[in-house]
Order: structure tokens, then C-alpha cells, then sequence
């Protein structure tokens, strides 16, 4: 099994470039999770998705949009890339509606120039 | 808004010592996470606390939830080199969960 997947594993953009961040599960979980982590500050909550269709602002949306594909699917968008957007992304997924998120993607380290 | 702190934020070791994190909340929590994070690796959910008082264990790991539901505690019973990384814990309320900034564990052999 799988589990989460996200890609790239890595990508450098310039700023007001747009990018894509994919991630899938196979587990046939219900929620899904878009977080950001920076040093020394924990893991942040961009976006939510308690089910197919459905998406949720979570703590620091501002800057990205999401779009819930399927239920396997949920990517992350953002449109116009700055700087403080360089972090390491993770996606998470849960069997439990509005649950703590259960696993993690290995990640994506996006840097903005 | 709810903030979550954890304490220390780093903590070096001795293989065979013990080691413990708080996690303190400003509000009342429905319950809290726990997650171990490896040197560049993602998040792995440990465990959850719901009630009350609850102390749970996992081997050498021992988790507590205090009476008022605003505090947290991680203790690692003899540390080996296996349990380096970063402990963070995640308190939610209502649909609001947020993670603390961390304790980075290192253990010497």
C-alpha cells in the first residue's frame, strides 16, 4: 500500500510562477489535508476537505486554492507564487470525518526566488 | 485565538535517560495528538487523548492529558537512539486543531 503519495518531491519556482502540488490515497479515507510546515513553527493548516466536493479554510489559506478532485485526489494550488510561500508541504488523509489527520505524505520542498 | 505551546523546544540525551514534553494549551481541548517526526521526515500520528486525566502507554512512551484539558505530557522511559526526532503534540477545539512548534529530541550513544 501506498498511503499518501504527493509530487514533486522537490521544485524551486520563481516568484509569480504557478504550480500544482498533487497527493492521493489509497485508502479510501474520507478526509483530506493540505499543511505547511516552517522551522520552528509546526505544522500549519492551509486547506481541509471533509469529503469529495467539499473543502475548508484551515488556519493560513491566504495565497492557495485547493480543489478535491475525487475522493482519492486532493491538490493544492498556488496561483501566483511569493517567497513566504517556501515551505515543506505535507498532505495528510483520515478515516474520520473532522478528525486528526492519521497519515502523512513524505512531502514537498518548494522554494520561492 | 487557541495557541499551543510545547516545551523545551530542543532537549539533548544520554541513550538510557529519560525524556518528557509538555504541551500547554490557553483554551479547554477536545482532545490532543501526539506525532513523531524523523530528521527529514514526515509526521507519524502516535496517539490520541480524549479524556480527562487519560494517561495512555506505548511501550516506553507515556502520555498524559491533565484534569483541566489544557495540558499534555510525552514522557520516553530510557531513550535509544530510535526515538530521535521531533515530538509534537496537536490540541484541537472545536473544529480548530493546532500543532505545537515541537521538541527536537537528540540522543547520544
Amino acid at each position: 500500500n501506498a498511503g499518501v503519495t504527493q509530487t514533486p518531491k522537490f521544485q524551486v519556482l520563481k516568484t509569480g510562477q504557478s504550480m500544482t502540488l498533487q497527493c492521493a490515497q489509497d485508502m479510501n479515507h474520507n478526509s483530506m489535508y493540505w499543511y505547511r510546515q516552517d522551522p520552528g513553527m509546526g505544522l500549519r493548516l492551509i486547506y481541509y476537505s471533509a469529503s469529495e466536493g467539499t473543502t475548508d479554510k484551515g488556519e493560513v489559506p491566504n495565497g492557495y486554492n485547493v480543489s478535491r478532485l475525487n475522493k482519492r485526489e486532493f491538490s493544492l494550488r498556488l496561483e501566483s507564487a511569493a517567497p513566504s510561500q517556501t515551505s515543506v508541504y505535507f498532505c495528510a488523509s483520515s478515516d474520520q470525518a473532522g478528525g486528526q489527520p492519521q497519515h502523512f505524505g513524505d512531502g514537498t520542498r518548494l522554494s520561492i526566488l | 485565538g487557541q495557541q499551543v505551546m510545547q516545551i523545551p523546544q530542543y532537549q539533548h540525551v544520554q541513550e538510557g535517560e529519560d525524556f518528557t514534553t509538555y504541551c500547554n494549551s490557553s483554551t479547554t481541548l477536545s482532545n490532543i495528538q501526539w506525532y513523531k517526526q524523523r530528521p527529514g521526515g514526515h509526521p507519524v500520528f502516535l496517539i490520541q487523548l480524549v479524556k480527562s486525566g487519560e494517561v495512555k502507554k506505548q511501550k516506553r512512551l507515556t502520555f498524559q492529558f491533565g484534569e483541566a484539558k489544557k495540558n499534555s505530557s510525552l514522557h520516553i522511559t530510557a531513550t535509544q537512539t530510535t526515538d530521535v526526532g521531533t515530538y509534537f503534540c496537536a490540541g484541537k477545539r472545536n473544529n480548530d486543531m493546532r500543532f505545537g512548534a515541537g521538541t527536537r529530541l537528540t540522543v547520544k550513544p
